[in-house]
């Protein structure tokens, strides 16, 4: 089973509201990440979880803020968001090995608008 | 820093035929890992192939290889006999290896590949 699961698959929010994405994958992966892709561009790294610790933040606005209760979830909780945000996000995992991180396997990614 | 450059930014094919998508790569990382992801209007990323910076046997599986030339900095990948189920958009990516976490993963821009029937 090489699936991560995200959702929603697609979320409108007004720049006042608050809601959070969700992340689970079932492979035992212990590095997980966010990344954000705008149309026709290709994803930009936000965040990386190690071992269920922030390990890289890609100096991301505070509007996002990630959170990974246990080894098979992450969540990336929206706050005062703005109309340039409305992106595509994609939830990663892969191993951590001794010889590096192996290949990241993607979720279907939740589709934001804010409006 | 690292980067990776796809100066394909659109290829269009008829079915059947091997097309070939370019991905010249920098980086100062003596190791690092290779990938090639595909996306379709889905718009999930789903793995393709991986090469060690330390391997560079280039290697066919199914309808898909790869020919990885370290001394050019390029890891170009082909399609034989391409089906129109191929169209999507390829990205080449690069990352460093690490041993304690997580590696950001560095994209090209993307190749857009349009099989014709």
């Amino acid at each position: 089973d090489t699936e991560v699961t995200q959702t929603p698959k697609h979320l409108v929010m007004g720049m006042t509201n608050k809601k959070s994405l969700k992340c689970e994958q079932h492979m035992g992966h212990r590095a997980m990440y966010w990344y954000k892709q705008k149309a026709k561009k290709p994803p930009e790294l936000m965040f990386v979880y190690s071992y269920e610790k922030l390990s890289i933040n890609e100096s991301v606005p505070s509007r996002f803020s990630p959170e990974c209760p246990n080894s098979s979830l992450l969540n990336l909780h929206l706050h005062a968001l703005q109309p340039e945000d409305s992106a595509l996000y994609l939830c990663a995992s892969s191993r951590i090995r001794r010889t590096g991180s192996t290949e990241a396997f993607f979720g279907q990614g939740t589709r934001l608008t804010v409006v | 820093a690292q980067k990776v450059t796809q100066a394909q930014t659109e290829i269009s094919v008829v079915e059947k035929e091997d097309v070939t998508l370019d991905c010249v790569y920098e980086t100062r990382d003596t190791t690092y890992y290779l990938f090639w992801y595909k996306q379709p209007p889905s718009g999930e990323l789903v793995f393709l192939i991986r090469r060690n910076s330390f391997d560079e046997q280039n290697e066919i599986s199914g309808r898909y290889s790869w020919n990885f030339q370290k001394s050019t900095s390029s890891f170009n990948f082909t399609i034989t006999a391409s089906q129109v189920v191929d169209s999507a958009v390829y990205f080449c990516a690069l990352s460093e290896i690490s041993e304690t976490s997580g590696s950001r993963l560095t994209f090209g821009e993307g190749t857009q590949l349009t099989v014709n029937p």
